[in-house]
């Protein structure tokens, strides 16, 4: 597709279970970027890949979270033993490869409304 | 205190109106500001960036950024009803930093 692709749209799971959110980037966006959106928050950042590796994932908000891409493509969000306040909306963006001058816009996803029961 | 303030609104107005959205921060290293779109249920749209201090206009939209005071607005002329929308501010550092901080955003409501 054109844009970038987050599935899925829409998941609700039990509290302690595991969840795997998928993200597609724009074809030829070497850059991709995991936040999370609250209710009544801003966006949050989470991680940041350039092409298969992750040199920024500080935002991560503690080791019940990971996230991989393989292929410089695909990338896959996991949240273990999920609790409450993990519900939220999961964006995706992408980007072409950041560079020394200039801003790369990054474009986002419809995001994965994720609620714990 | 968050790094970036924006005032969540409501913020209604009737059709062909000026609006006014602003926010501010507190990190003065922040180089790259944008401001992005976001309908219900739908992700963010990039509308505008700017890079540090400035002026910078597309259409209906300019956006302004003044980094001596930390404060930076997007102004919508003639606005329409397709204009409501939640409207977040973001920025970031030098190119080493790719994150972008968020502002809560701030909803529009434009009432034809």
């Amino acid at each position: 597709g054109a844009g970038v692709s987050q599935s899925p749209s829409n998941k609700v799971t039990e509290k302690g279970k595991d969840v795997e959110l998928r993200c597609d980037p724009i074809s030829g966006h070497t850059a991709l970027y995991w936040y999370r959106q609250s209710l009544g928050q801003g966006l949050e950042f989470l991680i940041y890949f350039q092409g298969n590796s992750a040199p920024d994932k500080s935002g991560l908000p503690s080791d019940r979270f990971s996230a991989e891409r393989t292929g410089g493509s695909v990338s896959t969000l996991t949240i273990q033993r999920t609790q409450q306040e993990d519900s939220a909306v999961y964006l995706c963006a992408s980007s072409l490869a950041p560079r020394d001058m200039g801003n790369q816009p990054q474009h986002f996803g419809d995001g994965t409304r994720l609620s714990i029961l | 205190q968050k790094e970036v303030e924006q005032d969540p609104g409501p913020l209604s107005v009737p059709e062909g109106a000026i609006v006014s959205l602003n926010c501010t921060y507190s990190n003065s290293a922040f180089q790259y500001f944008m401001w992005y779109r976001q309908y219900s249920r739908k992700g963010p749209e990039l509308l505008m960036y700017t890079y540090s201090s400035g002026n910078k206009e597309d259409g209906r939209f300019t956006a302004q950024v003044d980094k001596s005071s930390k404060y930076i607005s997007l102004f919508i002329r003639d606005s329409q009803p397709s204009d409501s929308a939640t409207y977040l501010c973001a920025m970031r550092l030098n190119t080493g930093f790719q994150k972008l901080v968020f502002g809560t955003g701030t909803r529009l409501l434009v009432s034809p």
